[in-house]
């Protein structure tokens, strides 16, 4: 079993639409969780950080965190073409970081 | 503030050569770091520097790979001997240290070996 999970994707979705990104980890003890974007050819820029369960909102980005389901969620309001990417998960239990592979995520406009 | 920067961007050796790759993380950040990806792959962890602490060399696939950090400062990985499969982007991060503080990545350098 992989210890950080996602769908790699592609996920499709129409420009306005909402999309949801999901990610599973492994490691109950996890403490640090965080999303990453990656545009092709481009190195992973962060987009948002949680620790707590429950949501965190920054914009149009809402991370959702259930410790308990060792479930992280990311979803993206308004999507807009440019929100085209790779998303990344990352989870951190010490200082180590463990990355997802990513879902790519497509928003026709 | 300035970000990670990494050099060079691109590099471009024949097999057997050995090269250096350069990383200067965001200044006061303590933790840095070095991952691989290849084309279409995830972030492979390589080696994890904390300070003046003993690095995490874990993640090195070999013993064709090292690095060094200077105090809290400038990182290097040396790749000895290279080979095809050591064709990759090379990825450095910076953080404040801990385990709640994030990474900011350099821009990356893309090596390719011939």
């Amino acid at each position: 079993q992989k210890e950080v999970e996602q769908n790699s994707g592609p996920l499709s979705v129409p420009e306005g639409a909402i999309a949801s990104l999901n990610c599973t980890y492994s490691d109950r003890v996890s403490q640090s969780f965080f999303w990453y974007r990656q545009y092709s050819g481009k190195s992973p820029e962060l987009i948002m950080s949680i620790y707590s369960n429950g949501d965190k909102e920054d914009g149009r980005f809402t991370a959702q965190l259930n410790k308990a389901s060792q479930y992280v969620s990311l979803l993206i309001r308004d999507s807009q073409p440019s929100d085209s990417a790779t998303y990344l998960c990352a989870v951190s239990g010490t200082y180590k970081y463990i990355f997802g592979t990513g879902t790519r995520l497509k928003v026709l406009a | 503030g300035a970000g990670v920067s990494q050099s060079p961007s691109n590099k471009v050796t024949e097999k057997g050569k050995d090269v250096e790759l350069r990383c200067d993380p965001i200044s006061g950040h303590t933790a840095l770091y070095w991952y691989r990806q290849r084309l279409g792959q995830g972030l492979e962890f390589l080696i994890y520097f904390q300070g003046n602490s003993a690095p995490d060399k874990s993640g090195l696939p070999s013993d064709r790979f090292s690095a060094e950090r200077t105090g809290e400062s400038v990182s290097t990985l040396t790749i000895q001997r290279t080979q095809q499969e050591d064709s990759a982007v090379y990825l450095c991060a910076s953080s404040l240290g801990g385990t709640t503080y994030e990474q900011y990545f350099g821009p990356g350098t893309r090596l390719t070996v011939t």
